[in-house]
């Protein structure tokens, strides 16, 4: 069964203190990996597409990268409005022409001043 | 921005009415999805729409439905709301093409006493 697992659940972090989130995948034929962020009572904000292994995409303090099981979202020297949950969501050649994403349950960031 | 606005942003019924929420956006995306969060169950898909008058069910369909007459409205109904039902309800809606990314509302909070 094709599934994401996002880890951990949730981190909390100093200002300037960097890390990384996780998102694992079993899916066969990835066809692209998705990040979202989502601040609270606000809908997913797409933030990266990332499509083949290697793959890497940079906004701000964030960067994706991709290999065959798993993606990482670094964040480098965060601050308090880098807190949110990030979603991390993968298509696979199942979804044909509808485009349903099989999506995480999310990490839960924390960023402290 | 993808032009998306959801209607009501926050309802409060009772069980065993019908309630419709409506979605509605300005760039005539061909796709559009309706989504419900909660937590420990991330998003999961309700419906959704592939053109005008094609939809098809998501993973939780049931007690649901929904028409799409027009490119820029999409609306779910609830046919006889359930306490089950209560949650934070977003619509998403992804261009066509080659990118899969999807882009959120801002959601309706419904709630079902």
């Amino acid at each position: 069964e094709d599934q994401v697992t996002q880890s951990p659940e949730a981190l909390r972090l100093q200002e300037g203190e960097s890390s990384s989130l996780n998102c694992s995948y079993t899916v066969s034929g990835l066809r692209g990996l998705f990040w979202y962020r989502q601040d609270p009572g606000k809908g997913p904000e797409f933030l990266f597409t990332l499509y083949s292994a290697g793959e890497e995409k940079e906004k701000e303090r964030l960067k994706a990268t991709l290999t065959k099981k798993e993606s990482f979202l670094h964040i480098t020297a965060p601050k308090p409005e880098d807190s949110a949950t990030y979603l991390c969501a993968v298509r696979t050649p199942n979804a044909g022409n509808n485009r349903k994403l099989i999506w995480g349950l999310g990490t839960s960031l924390a960023v402290n001043p | 921005d993808a032009g998306i606005t959801q209607s009501p942003r926050h309802k409060v019924t009772e069980t065993g009415t019908p309630v419709t929420l409506r979605c509605h956006q300005t760039e005539n995306h061909r796709y559009m999805y309706w989504y419900r969060q909660d937590p420990g169950h991330g998003l999961r898909l309700i419906h959704y729409s592939y053109g005008v008058k094609d939809t098809d069910k998501g993973e939780v369909s049931d007690g649901y439905s929904v028409s799409r007459s027009k490119t820029e409205d999409f609306l779910l109904t609830l046919e006889s709301a359930t306490s089950s039902q209560t949650s934070v309800y977003f619509c998403a809606v992804s261009r066509d093409g080659s990118s899969y990314e999807q882009y959120f509302g801002p959601g309706t909070r419904l709630t079902v006493t």
